[in-house]
């Protein structure tokens, strides 16, 4: 069984419009994370979520933004999508306090 | 801000040869990662170094860990071309509410050549 699973794994769209990544875990973690991995392979967080509280880096244009319709849930939606927003986009999860080690698949969001 | 450096960022040597991968980081963490990544791959756990002087071996690979100086290895023993593969450090800082944020290093692409 996968433990944190992501869909789509690709993604190809245009620019302007408005797509949602989805992640769901099996594994009862409280905490779950998006991370954004760019075309130089580096990978940065995006924000960390559990039913309390949601942390945003800062750095994260307001376009995006994480939906949790449940525990085990942590969408990214993103609007008006730009030529910059093209990388590979993590989900992850966690137990509060312990350690982050649970990886998706990853997306792989091309903007044309 | 946390900041993770590691050295070096590309690593090409032979099959029987070994080599050590280093990570500082700049803040005061408890945990240090260690995660492979395979190409269009997810991150795969290796290590986590929780404490001063902790040392950790799978097969050719051994972390260790000294927090006073900031500083995580990374030693390969008589590498294979199946560790052939991009190797990132990673420290976590607790961003509230129980979570924990990883800040990365950008990585090591380690290619083993026959």
């Amino acid at each position: 069984d996968t433990a944190v699973s992501q869909t789509p794994k690709y993604l190809v769209t245009q620019m302007g419009n408005d797509k949602s990544i989805k992640c769901e875990q099996n594994l009862g973690h409280d905490t779950m994370y998006w991370y954004k991995q760019d075309s130089k392979k580096f990978l940065k967080i995006m924000f960390s979520y559990n039913n309390k509280e949601l942390i945003i880096n800062e750095t994260v244009p307001n376009r995006f933004s994480p939906k949790s319709p449940d525990k085990a849930h942590l969408n990214l939606h993103i609007n008006s999508l730009e030529l910059g927003d093209s990388a590979v986009y993590f989900c992850a999860s966690s137990q509060p306090g312990r350690r982050v080690d649970f990886f998706g698949q990853g997306t792989r969001l091309t903007v044309v | 801000e946390l900041k993770v450096e590691q050295n070096p960022l590309f690593l090409s040597m032979q099959e029987g040869k070994n080599y050590t991968i280093y990570c500082n980081y700049s803040t005061t963490s408890d945990r240090l990662y260690w995660y492979r990544q395979d190409p269009g791959k997810s991150l795969e756990s290796l290590f986590v170094l929780l404490s001063n002087g902790a040392v950790k071996q799978e097969g050719r690979l051994m972390a260790s860990l000294d927090t006073k100086a900031r500083l995580s290895t990374l030693h390969i023993t008589a590498a294979v071309h199946d560790l052939s593969a991009t190797y990132f450090c990673a420290v976590d800082i607790n961003s509230g509410a129980g979570s924990y944020q990883l800040t990365f290093g950008k990585g090591t692409k380690l290619s083993v050549i026959p």
